[in-house]
Formats: C-alpha cells, structure tokens, sequence
C-alpha cells in the first residue's frame, strides 16, 4: 500500500531553516510527483510546490521563490522541501502529498502524517 | 492568479440530509478540480478528482459535477462521521490553489 511517512516535529528561531523529509513506500517512486502543502493552526490549506522525482521539474508557489526548495532522492525514494529565513508565520503543519494519478498533477493522492514546524524566538 | 471560492464557509445539516457545496474558480480551468474531507485533527483526503471522478473506497454518497468555473460537491445523505471541512483545488496550472474550506457540522 502506498504510504508517505514524514519527519519529526521541529522548532525553529526566526530566521533559520528546516529540512523536511517524506519517505514513500508501495508503489514506483519516479512515476508521481509529489506536492508540498501546509496548514497554519486554524487555518486553510496552502499549497506550495511539487516536485518531478522522474526528472527532478518543480513548481513552486511565487510567494516561497527564493525560500524554498523541493528535492528528491530516488536511491531512497524520500522528497524534502527546504524553507528557509522561517518567520512566525511559517508556524504549520507541513504536507506531503502524491499525486493522484499521472493526469492529476499536483492534487493529493495519498498524504503523509504530516509534520510540525513551529518558529518561535 | 486564479482564484477559487468555496460557498457556504460553513453549514449545519441533519443526518440523511443532502448537502451541496460549490466552488467557483475566477477563471476556467475544464475539470481540472479535486475535493477533499479533512475530518477534525486528521489528514486531508481526496474525495474526487476530474471534477467528477471518485476516488478509490470512497462512499458513492460523495459526488461531484461541474466545469469551467462553476462547481459542486454533493453528499446525497449526511452522515455523522462526514463532519469535516472540504476544500476544492485547481489544479490545471501553477499555482495550485485550494478554496478557503466550507465546514459541515450536525
């Protein structure tokens, strides 16, 4: 079966960096993408990126340019999304999502277990 | 960017009542739109893709219809456990965007 699981919760200053991770499993990692989402406490979803692991393409989010980076390593099948210069803002729960079939890019298939971030001083 | 627009924000209905709600995308996007469930403290899950098509194992009282830019997802019979907030997305171009989420409560 098709599982996504996620790194740790983190806590992070202002101003630093998180390294997330989203290691897949059942089923043939380089024939999805997969897409990054994340939920303020109380709040909406966001989407941010996806991610090619076939060809390593992304697509990110115009407000995340230049802060986040998405990547995949085959040899173990894992996708990490990078953010950097965190803000109290960037206070949420992280996703990792595949896609759902080959025609549906950057929808959620299947999700992780999702990860906290909390930026705090 | 494209916007998309969830109607009700949230809504109260009895068990075994029909529940629709729309999204409404501000510019076209053919079918290229899901919906998901998240129920309280848990994990989003697709309900329907293709604007139409269910996915896998979930109940055929979840449906979805529509095109373009107006869209509607219908739960022909309410039931206790689909206390959730859904959310449309788009997904024919970047960015992605999710509607702002309707919750349904009992």
């Amino acid at each position: 079966q098709v599982q996504l699981v996620q790194s740790g919760a983190e806590v992070k200053k202002p101003g630093a960096s998180v390294r997330v991770s989203c290691k897949a499993s059942g089923y043939t990692f380089t024939s999805y993408g997969i897409s990054w989402v994340r939920q303020a406490p109380g709040q909406g979803l966001e989407w941010m990126g996806w991610i090619s692991p076939y060809n390593a393409n992304t697509d990110y989010v115009q407000k995340f340019l230049g802060r986040v980076t998405m990547t995949t390593d085959t040899s173990t099948s894992t996708a990490y999304m990078e953010l950097r210069s965190l803000r109290s803002d960037d206070t949420a729960v992280y996703y990792c999502a595949r896609d759902a079939s080959n025609l549906a890019a950057g929808t959620g298939g299947y999700w992780g277990q999702g990860t906290l971030v909390s930026v705090s001083s | 960017d494209i916007q998309m627009t969830q109607s009700p924000s949230s809504l109260s209905a009895s068990v075994g009542d029909r529940v629709t709600i729309t999204c409404r995308a501000s510019q076209g996007i053919s079918d290229y739109l899901a919906w998901y469930q998240q129920q309280p403290g848990k994990v989003p899950k697709l309900l329907i893709y293709a604007a139409s098509t269910l996915q896998s194992g979930v109940p055929s009282r979840f449906s979805g219809s529509g095109s373009g830019t107006d869209f509607t997802l219908t739960i022909s019979s309410l039931q206790p456990e689909d206390v959730a907030t859904y959310y449309c997305q788009k997904y024919d171009s970047v960015p992605r965007t999710f509607g702002q989420g309707t919750k349904v409560e009992i």
